[in-house]
């Protein structure tokens, strides 16, 4: 079954620290990996896309990481600051004729001064 | 571009009643979708669109309709509400669902249904 799954299920961390979000996925066959951060009452934005060629991708005080051998993604938040808490989406594509996408149930992160 | 719109932003229904949750984007895309997102869940898909004229379902389509008469919007019906159908409601769009696509996909702001 196509599963991806993200932990910790929430973090607190003080304003200034940084963190690292997990991502397994057991999806077949596999296209790309989007991490998207989705404020309070709103939708989700996007961060990044990786491919199966990608192992690092930065957006900003984000850098994304996969290792496709090992079906793993983190999300690297550098400098934390408050505007950073928000709830952050693994999202792996599964490509094909839909391009479906499976979606994790995100970590919550609070960052607190 | 004011990119994904969607509206209502809350919607409270009785048990049996129907209504239609409009989205629409501005950007020329041929993909629109619909997703709720429940706690505890990843968003799961509803219905899909890949171009005017075309829908097809997604995960969970049961007691939802939709339609695509032009590019820009892509309305969704709930047919005879719910209160399973208690949910908050995404649309998004992006430019192609071509195989590998890595477009991004653009959420609306999102619809807050409840049923009693």
């Amino acid at each position: 079954k196509n599963q991806v799954e993200q932990s910790p299920q929430s973090l607190i961390i003080l304003e200034g620290k940084n963190c690292t979000l997990q991502c397994n996925y057991t999806v077949s066959p596999f296209s790309n990996l989007r991490w998207y951060k989705q404020d309070t009452g709103r939708g989700p934005v996007s961060l990044t896309i990786m491919t199966f060629s990608e192992n690092t991708k930065s957006n900003g005080r984000y850098t994304a990481t996969l290792d496709a051998d090992t079906k793993q993604s983190s999300l690297h938040i550098t400098a934390s600051q408050l505007s950073d808490s928000a709830s952050y989406i693994c999202v792996v594509s599964s490509g094909g004729a839909t391009n479906k996408l499976i979606f994790g149930t995100g970590t919550l992160l609070a960052v607190q001064p | 571009n004011a990119g994904v719109t969607q509206t209502p932003k809350f919607q409270v229904l009785k048990t049996g009643q129907s209504m239609t949750l409009q989205c629409a984007q501005d950007m020329n895309h041929e993909y629109m979708s619909w997703y709720r997102q429940d706690p505890g869940m990843g968003l799961r898909l509803i219905h899909y669109s890949v171009g005017a004229g075309i829908t097809d379902q997604g995960e969970v389509p049961n007691g939802y309709n939709v339609s695509r008469s032009t590019t820009e919007d892509f309305p969704l019906r709930l047919l005879s509400a719910a209160p399973s159908q208690t949910s908050v409601y995404f649309c998004a769009s992006s430019y192609s669902i071509r195989t590998s696509a890595t477009d991004t996909q653009y959420f609306g702001p999102g619809t807050r249904l409840t049923v009693l």
